[in-house]
């Protein structure tokens, strides 16, 4: 079974409002996350890493207060997609490492 | 609904050996495959990947093959080194959901010196 759940699988929203998916380890603790942001027929873009209780580290040409991510616990780690636009929709997944590293299902954002 | 699964959780190969790991899937509707490859506190990294045009893609050791009859691909590692040892993840996608990929659960090679 899934051991990385990331909610919402998919989400619509209105230009200009914020929306946050959720990554939860369910079985573990996940000491780092990682937030990926997946183009069609491209590999995956890292956005950020995030370890627990620290801020995240963004990669190059990501906006930190766009994109903001936090990892209040061991087992959850939240990105808020600020003030949406067209260009930001797309699909974005988590991943979660302890001992092992597991990939959430990915969350499908179309923003109309 | 698991689309994309990873039977074997483990591998272990002697250095010089080919490491053979395989990925299924059970959309026929994917039609792109990638693998990545994980070291421990790392994030997943891209490392080859395969249209389902093609039945093999080379890229220096790593080789994929795909088999759409089957639903399989498979990654070759050859030879394999000590510094392969990681965890590989395969990933599949299609134009039917977007291309948002599908990930296995992820299998974790070991290459002994």
């Amino acid at each position: 079974g899934a051991v990385v759940s990331q909610h919402p699988s998919r989400v619509i929203c209105k230009s200009g409002t914020s929306v946050k998916i959720e990554c939860r380890s369910l079985d573990f603790q996940a000491t780092t996350m990682f937030w990926y942001r997946q183009f069609p027929k491209q590999s995956l873009m890292l956005m950020a890493t995030s370890n627990e209780g620290s801020k995240a580290t963004y990669e190059q040409g990501v906006e930190k207060d766009k994109f903001l991510i936090n990892h209040a616990s061991l087992t959850l780690s939240t990105l808020t997609v600020t003030s949406a636009h067209p260009e930001d929709s797309s699909f974005y997944i988590c991943s979660a490492t302890g001992f092992e590293a597991f990939f959430g299902q990915g969350t499908r954002l179309t923003v109309v | 609904d698991q689309q994309v699964k990873q039977n074997s959780p483990s591998l272990s190969v002697q250095e010089g050996r080919i490491s053979i790991l395989n990925c299924d899937y059970t959309n026929s509707m994917f039609d792109y495959f990638l693998w990545y490859k994980k070291y421990p506190a790392e994030g997943p990294t891209f490392l080859i990947s395969i249209s389902s045009i093609k039945d093999k893609n080379e890229d220096g050791r790593f080789t994929v093959f795909l088999n759409k009859s089957a639903k399989h691909l498979s990654l070759h590692i050859v030879p394999s080194q000590p510094g392969d040892s990681a965890v590989y993840f395969c990933a599949a996608s299609g134009e039917y959901n977007n291309n948002d990929m599908r990930f296995g659960a992820g299998t974790r090679l070991t290459v002994k010196p």
